[in-house]
């Protein structure tokens, strides 16, 4: 199995591009979720999906869209790219809700100047 | 709400030693917790996990954590350390209405010394 695969794996945008990071997993889980990792901040949500069709916004949303319309694909969009918005985005995938736990891809490191 | 604090952005000990890397949690309903670790340069991945039930939970690499409820913390721990045990650990939360979404804390940085 190929887990969750994330693409690309490293950007660089000008201010005010507008690009989407793609998120694919094959195991069939129904949660999936966006991250965005900054240096001693840890992992803060961005946006997460719960299904097919069903997206919610976690901490940090703005700036950003998502929408799932298949159980494997959760693409993340940024509609205007700011120097915030560098960071390393990681996208997550569990089997339900609760306590069975994420499985992550790789990350993509994404820099805006 | 749910959140998690780590107690020590930075941790180093010889390779041997015991390793104790402390997570605290806040949540109003019973919680799932987590701790997984980061290579550098990789995703994070699950190290080990607490549900329902036992208390001292084992997960991979000989590392394990116990859940105390009274005190509110799921500390990590491992005998004898590795250097291939240096990495960023993040402890995480899940609980109630959230249950499908984990809180990260700022995660602790283990460094190993020969």
């Amino acid at each position: 199995n190929a887990g969750v695969t994330q693409t690309p794996k490293f950007q660089v945008l000008k201010t005010g591009q507008s690009m989407t990071l793609q998120c694919a997993q094959d195991m069939n889980h129904e949660y999936m979720s966006w991250y965005r990792q900054d240096p001693g901040m840890g992992l803060r949500l961005i946006h997460y999906s719960v299904g097919a069709g069903i997206t919610d916004q976690g901490e940090v949303p703005n700036g950003y869209n998502v929408s799932r319309s298949t159980t494997e694909d959760f693409p993340l969009r940024l509609l205007s790219a700011a120097p915030s918005q560098t960071s390393v985005y990681f996208c997550a995938s569990s089997r339900g809700a609760g306590g069975r736990g994420y499985t992550f891809g790789s990350g993509t490191r994404l820099t805006v100047v | 709400a749910q959140s998690v604090t780590q107690l020590g952005s930075h941790v180093s000990v010889s390779e041997g030693a015991l390793v104790l890397l402390r997570c605290n949690y806040s949540s109003s309903v019973p919680p799932y917790l987590f701790w997984y670790v980061q290579y550098p340069n990789q995703g994070l991945q699950l190290l080990l996990k607490y549900t329902t039930g036992a208390t001292l939970v084992k997960g991979i690499n000989g590392f394990e954590a116990e859940f105390k409820k009274s005190e509110t913390s799921f500390h990590l721990t491992k005998p004898s350390a590795h250097m291939s045990d240096a990495a960023e650990y993040f402890c995480a939360v899940s609980a109630g209405t959230n249950a499908g979404k984990s809180t990260f804390g700022d995660g602790t940085t283990l460094t190993v010394k020969p």
